[in-house]
């Protein structure tokens, strides 16, 4: 089994949908990574959090420490969020490398 | 762009040929780490530096491969005897860790556009 586990693997929505995408988790960690890779293989990092949950635009991303589980959402969903997301377990500050899963294609249709 | 370079992008080579890639970190990130990305798949990590010092090597990394930071700036990923098993995005990251007087703490990783290797 997999350190970290997320759900659906494939999502297509239509555009303006609410997106929820999750990512589990099974041992500890320090902080969760949510990365977003477009075509082509660029990552970009959306959030790191160990906590609560943060936001930026449309992207709100939440965590639930006890449950070991994450959630990515997008409001308004647009074609342009289509990509594949990918969260990532990261732990300790002497350890350096992230976990990931094995990520989620999203594809929101116009 | 993240401010995180890897040359080249894309990478052909011939079974058994030997492969170089570079990254250059964002200039002040202090750890630079190198992950294998195949089809469908999450990153895998590979192994890390804090400054010029690799602390951790993945098992994936076999003996055909060895990374560098000779300078604690820029590194290098080379593998030799190349095998068709190796084709696969390779990505670095970089990130800031620690504090001190006056440096921010900051562990999100920032990652490089990767270079595609396809070994023939």
């Amino acid at each position: 089994k997999n350190e970290v586990e997320q759900s659906p693997q494939n999502l297509t929505a239509q555009e303006g949908e609410f997106i929820t995408i999750n990512c589990s988790y099974s041992v500890g960690i320090s902080a969760l990574h949510w990365l977003q890779q477009h075509p082509g293989g660029g990552i970009v990092s959306l959030f790191m959090l160990s906590s609560g949950k943060k936001k930026h635009g449309r992207l709100i991303a939440t965590i639930n420490i006890q449950e070991k589980h994450s959630s990515l959402h997008i409001t308004a969903s647009h074609p342009r969020d289509s990509a594949v997301y990918i969260c990532g377990r990261w732990w300790g500050t002497s350890y350096g490398k992230l976990t990931f899963g094995q990520g989620t294609i999203l594809t929101v249709h116009p | 762009d993240t401010g995180v370079s890897q040359n080249p992008r894309h990478k052909i080579t011939k079974r058994g040929q030997n492969v170089t890639f570079r990254c250059d970190p964002i200039s002040e990130h202090n750890r630079l780490y190198w992950y294998r990305q195949t089809l469908g798949q999450g990153p895998e990590f590979l192994t890390y530096f804090q400054n010029e010092a690799q602390l951790e090597k993945s098992r994936l990394l076999s003996d055909r491969f060895s990374a560098e930071r000779p300078k604690g700036s820029f590194s290098t990923l080379e593998i030799q005897r190349t095998e068709q098993g190796d084709s696969a995005m390779y990505l670095c990251a970089s990130s800031l860790v620690g504090s001190g007087e006056g440096r921010k703490r900051e562990y999100a990783q920032f990652f490089g556009p990767g270079t595609r290797l396809t070994v023939l």
